[in-house]
């Protein structure tokens, strides 16, 4: 079972629908990242929350540490939202003993006009 | 300020040969991490660097990789004897400190004939 997992794994919306994109995780975390990916590859960092929410333009992300879990939430969604949306979280992981990202497998949305 | 850079962005390589993979932060940050998305899968920790220190390397294969964060310099990460299975895209990102968010390359896609 993964540390971090994602639902839906594929979404597809009509331009102006709300959308959520959720998280859950199981291991101890510092801070839970959302980030995005194009078509092209490169990788944007959405947000990086701790607790609460955070909002930025059309984009909202919440976190509930005690259920470890956190959404995405996108308001007035358009085509150029569409990409792959990846959650990860900061987590001392592994036997290296730092603290590292581990992600999740991404959400792909697809927003038609 | 100039974001996260990384060349080459496309590397063909014949199995047996070497590659060599170059990170140069953000201005400012000591920070650096290597990360691999294989086709079709998430993303996954390989290597945390900070300046001339490797910090954790428990993402890494035990064999044919390696990485470096000279003083002066990018960041290099190194496969030696490619195969097949090393066809991926290879992610850099920095910060300026391990709490703070990490901003990522636009990334290495190498592909192994």
């Amino acid at each position: 079972k993964n540390e971090v997992e994602q639902s839906p794994q594929n979404l597809t919306a009509q331009e102006g629908e709300f959308i959520t994109i959720n998280c859950s995780y199981s291991v101890g975390i510092s801070a839970l990242h959302w980030l995005q990916q194009h078509p092209g590859g490169g990788i944007v960092s959405l947000f990086m929350l701790s607790s609460g929410k955070k909002k930025h333009g059309r984009l909202i992300a919440t976190i509930n540490i005690q259920e470890k879990h956190s959404s995405l939430h996108i308001t007035a969604s358009h085509p150029r939202d569409s990409a792959v949306y990846i959650c990860a979280v900061r987590s001392v992981i592994g036997q290296g003993g730092s603290e590292k990202l581990v992600f999740g497998k991404g959400t792909k949305l697809t927003v038609n006009p | 300020n100039a974001g996260v850079m990384q060349n080459p962005r496309h590397l063909v390589r014949r199995r047996g040969q070497e590659a060599r993979l170059r990170c140069s932060p953000m201005k400012g940050h000591s920070h650096v991490y290597w990360y691999r998305q294989l086709p079709e899968e998430g993303l996954k920790f390989m290597v945390y660097l900070q300046k001339e220190n490797i910090i954790d390397e428990s993402g890494m294969p035990k064999e044919r990789f390696s990485a470096e964060f000279p003083k002066e310099g990018p960041s290099i990460l190194r496969i030696q004897q490619v195969v097949r299975g090393d066809s991926a895209a290879y992610f850099c990102a920095s910060s300026r400190t391990i709490k703070e968010t990490q901003y990522f390359g636009p990334g290495t896609r190498l592909l192994v004939l």
